[in-house]
């Protein structure tokens, strides 16, 4: 079974630091980019990261610099660094998989059920 | 960044009605349009890649169509599991964006 399951959120103050993990399985996890999309409580959604199945990083402007992604194809795990968090980074942060091997051009056609980002003091 | 506007942002339907939603891009994307589900508490499911094309396992009843800066999405009879929130989304220039959404009720 195709899946992504999401773990590292939680509550942190603004200024803090999270990394979220992204454990697959079911595909071929090295040959496709991969995903961060994020939604605000009550809101839509927003793409945030993507990472090439080569390992080339691209960032949405208002995370630039304080977010990084990374994946280990030896683990078939996807992160998310975030540092110097900010109220506006609080949401729902769901990994995806893209159906080709840049995170353009091509939809998201595996999610995972979502870890959830706090930031409050 | 390109913006994807979504219309309406709620609709109510009855069983069996043809329901569309329309999505409007601010410059030309081709055919890199997605279509996505999300039910109340749930990730997002594709339904829709390339602006018509059907992802694998999805019902017949959804479709979508339209190029360039206009596209719509259909379902040609609304099922009561179909009560959700749909999206589209450009795939054409990072940043990906997401329309505002499109709330689906039955009447």
């Amino acid at each position: 079974e195709v899946q992504l399951l999401e773990s590292g959120g939680g509550l942190v103050q603004p200024g803090g630091s999270l990394r979220l993990s992204c454990a697959a399985s079911g595909f071929t996890f090295s040959i496709y980019a991969m995903s961060w999309v994020r939604q605000a409580p009550g809101k839509g959604l927003d793409w945030v990261s993507g990472i090439s199945s080569g390992g080339s990083t691209y960032y949405r402007d208002s995370v630039k610099g304080r977010f990084t992604i990374s994946r280990d194809n030896s683990k078939n795990t996807l992160f998310l660094q975030m540092n110097s968090l900010r109220a506006e980074d609080t949401a729902v942060y769901y990994c995806a998989k893209n159906r080709g091997g840049i995170p353009y051009y091509y939809g998201m056609d595996v999610w995972g059920q979502g870890t959830t980002v706090t930031v409050s003091s | 960044d390109i913006q994807m506007t979504q219309s309406p942002s709620s609709l109510s339907a009855s069983v069996g009605d043809r329901v569309a939603i329309t999505c409007q891009a601010s410059q030309d994307i081709s055919n890199y349009l997605n279509w996505y589900q999300q039910k109340p508490g749930k990730d997002p499911k594709l339904l829709i890649y390339d602006a018509s094309n059907l992802e694998t396992g999805v019902p017949s009843r959804f479709s979508g169509s339209g190029s360039g800066t206009d596209f719509t999405f259909t379902i040609s009879s609304l099922q009561p599991e179909d009560i959700a929130t749909y999206y589209c989304q450009q795939c054409d220039t990072l940043p990906l964006t997401f329309g505002g959404g499109t709330k689906v009720e039955i009447k």
